[in-house]
């Protein structure tokens, strides 16, 4: 089945330096990926997307490229901020069909990569 | 204003308890969510509806219970839960027919069971 694999951290970085979050899929189609961001006492947010090979997804200075050769989807932004301190999930969407109401959309989430950005 | 709001924010429940947790979308959207999730645990997804049908039950134990009366509203149920059923409870909803269309999550339902 579907999979999504990310570092696990914790990731302590320091205000204005480059941050990367690993992210790797399995899926046996060509799926959709996605970040999601968590700040804390918050449901997810969705921080940026891809819906096909070698599109990159970009929002509030992250950036995202789908790698289909490399199966990866890695999250990077040049200047982290202590506002961008939270925990960070990388999914990918699955087209099921129920057969009856049209199609829904399940998301494969990994474990998720807390930052800690400080001052 | 994330456009799906939960509520309670917060319960507190013993075990022999009922209550229930309330889902509202105003985004237009006919797929519904329930995901569970738990300190140090991947996001576990419970229950899936569309267009108020449930499509997906993921082997939850039958003390949860999901309603959806209509493609706006989802209802979890709870009733006689155990202590590791503590967690925060998230609602999602996504357009569902279109391809690449993303899930956009409330605030969720941190409940403790005493």
């Amino acid at each position: 089945g579907d999979s999504v694999t990310q570092m696990e951290g914790p990731v302590t970085l320091s205000e204005e330096a480059f941050l990367t979050i690993n992210c790797t899929y399995t899926a046996t189609g060509y799926p959709s990926l996605f970040w999601y961001v968590q700040y804390p006492g918050e449901g997810l947010q969705l921080l940026l997307k891809a819906t096909k090979a070698d599109d990159k997804g970009s929002n509030k200075g992250f950036e995202a490229t789908y790698r289909k050769e490399t199966t990866s989807f890695h999250l990077e932004k040049g200047s982290v901020q202590v506002s961008d301190s939270a925990v960070y999930f990388c999914a990918l969407s699955d087209l099921r069909d129920p057969g009856s109401g049209g199609s829904n959309y399940k998301l494969t989430f990994g474990k998720g990569t807390l930052l800690t950005v400080n001052p | 204003e994330t456009g799906v709001t939960q509520t309670p924010r917060h319960l507190v429940m013993g075990m022999t308890n009922k209550k229930s947790l309330k889902c509202e979308q105003h985004l237009g959207h006919n797929a519904m969510y329930w995901y569970k999730q738990s300190a140090k645990k991947p996001l576990e997804l419970m229950f899936v509806y569309n267009f108020k049908e449930q499509t997906e039950n993921n082997s939850v134990p039958s003390r949860f219970s999901p309603e959806c009366p209509n493609s706006s509203h989802l209802f979890l149920h709870l009733h006689t839960l155990q202590p590791e059923d503590s967690a925060l409870y998230l609602c999602a909803s996504s357009q569902g027919r279109q391809g690449g269309q993303p899930q956009h999550f409330g605030d969720g339902t941190r409940l403790s069971i005493l």
